[in-house]
């Protein structure tokens, strides 16, 4: 019940395109759902969150969206350049004490 | 701010040997956590700190010691390194009330 399922693994797509990346989670106590960026040799950074209040948050060309019934939230990348290469991951927490529970990583290649 | 950092950047030990992991803050976070990343599973939280004088256990402990030696620092020991130790170490931290756990540049450790 604490896991949070991420999908595709890796994903390739072409300059200008729009990847998706999906995850889905069991546990109706968690209320905040950040997405994580990470290059090749850094740490994760933080990209963009959403609390289930909302269905939809947008940050410049990253969107979150949330459907809190089918208990599934995806990261939606628009116009997405090679420079948004990188692994992406989600997370989920409950409480105060922001304890994430992660998926297990989406390696994202944008070709030129 | 140098934000979190870690050290030693990459290790290789043997089988047996043991070792500390070195993290520090200057954010003058309250929270600490270390977590290992390993191909296919995302982040997977060791032990983690929510002040000073304060540790817990996460989610795969075993094998490991924890210290918060005061507020900044939060150091994570092997001390009996086997191969399944073999990963990369990230360390992170959080302002208490706040959401975003910020990470450091990660530990690459090989157990031969």
């Amino acid at each position: 019940q604490q896991q949070v399922k991420q999908s595709p693994q890796s994903l390739i797509v072409q300059k200008g395109g729009i990847p998706i990346i999906n995850c889905a989670y069991e546990n109706t106590a968690f209320d905040y759902f950040p997405w994580y960026q990470q290059f090749p040799g850094k740490g994760p950074a933080l990209l963009i969150a959403i609390r289930p209040d909302v269905s939809e948050k947008k940050e410049g060309r990253f969107t979150i969206s949330f459907n809190k019934s089918a208990k599934q939230f995806s990261l939606h990348i628009m116009d997405s350049q090679p420079g948004d290469s990188a692994t992406y991951f989600c997370a989920a927490s409950s409480g105060s004490n922001y304890q994430l529970i992660w998926g297990a990583g989406t390696k994202l290649i944008i070709k030129p | 701010n140098a934000g979190v950092t870690q050290t030693p950047k990459f290790q290789v030990l043997k089988t047996g040997q043991s070792m500390t992991l070195q993290c520090a803050q200057d954010m003058n976070h309250n929270s600490m956590y270390w977590y290992r990343q390993d191909p296919g599973m995302g982040l997977r939280l060791i032990y983690y700190s929510a002040s000073e004088g304060t540790t817990d256990k996460g989610e795969v402990p075993n094998g490991y010691n924890v210290s918060r030696l005061n507020k900044r620092e939060f150091s994570l020991r092997l001390e009996s390194a086997a191969p399944s130790q073999t990963s990369v170490y990230f360390c992170a931290s959080r302002l208490q009330g706040e959401e975003t756990q910020y990470f450091g540049p990660g530990t690459r450790l090989l157990v031969l």
